[in-house]
């Protein structure tokens, strides 16, 4: 069974900081991985998405990368703004189930 | 037009109401899912669409019962619910194949009392 972890459960941070989103699973056996973004009461934002064959994916200040051996993915955050405080989410797809699982999820807040 | 519209966007119903959630894409997309969230919580999958058939169900309960009426309608069904299915539901769409990004209505937040 897949489990998805992600550390930390939350993270305050200056406005300007550089930060890294940790996010692991159990099985090595995926097909791709994908991060998100949830502000409070709405839907998942999909924010980048990593297929298995594929290291790493960049969007704007966004940049997420994926080791499948050692079961870890990071989301790194260039230059923090107020605006990204939301919760993060990591979901991944096993090779041959159409079902995503989520993470746990980490609450960003950067203050101004 | 990226976007997922789901209605209600809040709903409040007794347990013996009978209330449908609704859910509408236009990007082509072949799967529909319906999530379930609770606060606090990472959305848990309950049914998957591919190709407007039921493709996996999640041990859900008969309570709940979904609906595909064409490739770009996907109905969540509600009857007796009880106060502990009270949760943010969210539907989603993506594309078959590689680029299976999802992309999340905003969900309707329900309310069983």
């Amino acid at each position: 069974k897949q489990e998805v972890t992600q550390i930390p459960a939350a993270l305050s941070v200056p406005e300007g900081e550089n930060l890294v989103l940790n996010c692991s699973f159990t099985d090595s056996a995926i097909y791709n991985l994908q991060w998100f973004r949830q502000d409070p009461g709405k839907g998942l934002t999909s924010l980048l998405l990593i297929q298995s064959s594929q290291r790493e994916q960049t969007s704007g200040r966004l940049n997420a990368s994926l080791d499948k051996s050692s079961g870890r993915s990071t989301l790194y955050i260039a230059a923090s703004q107020p605006g990204d405080s939301a919760t993060y989410l990591c979901a991944v797809r096993r090779t041959g189930f159409q079902k995503l699982v989520f993470g746990t999820g980490t609450r960003l807040l950067v203050s101004p | 037009d990226t976007e997922v519209t789901q209605t209600p966007k809040h709903l409040v119903m007794g347990m013996t109401n009978k209330k449908s959630l609704k859910c509408e894409q236009h990007m082509g997309h072949r799967a529909m899912y319906w999530y379930k969230q609770k606060a606090k919580k990472p959305p848990e999958l309950m049914f998957v669409y591919s190709y407007e058939k039921l493709s996996i169900n999640e041990s859900v309960p008969s309570r709940f019962s979904p609906e595909c009426p064409n490739s770009s309608l996907l109905n969540l069904h509600l009857h007796a619910l009880q106060p502990e299915d009270s949760a943010l539901y969210l539907c989603a769409s993506s594309q078959i194949g590689a680029n299976e990004k999802l992309f999340f209505g905003s969900g309707t937040q329900l309310s069983v009392l």
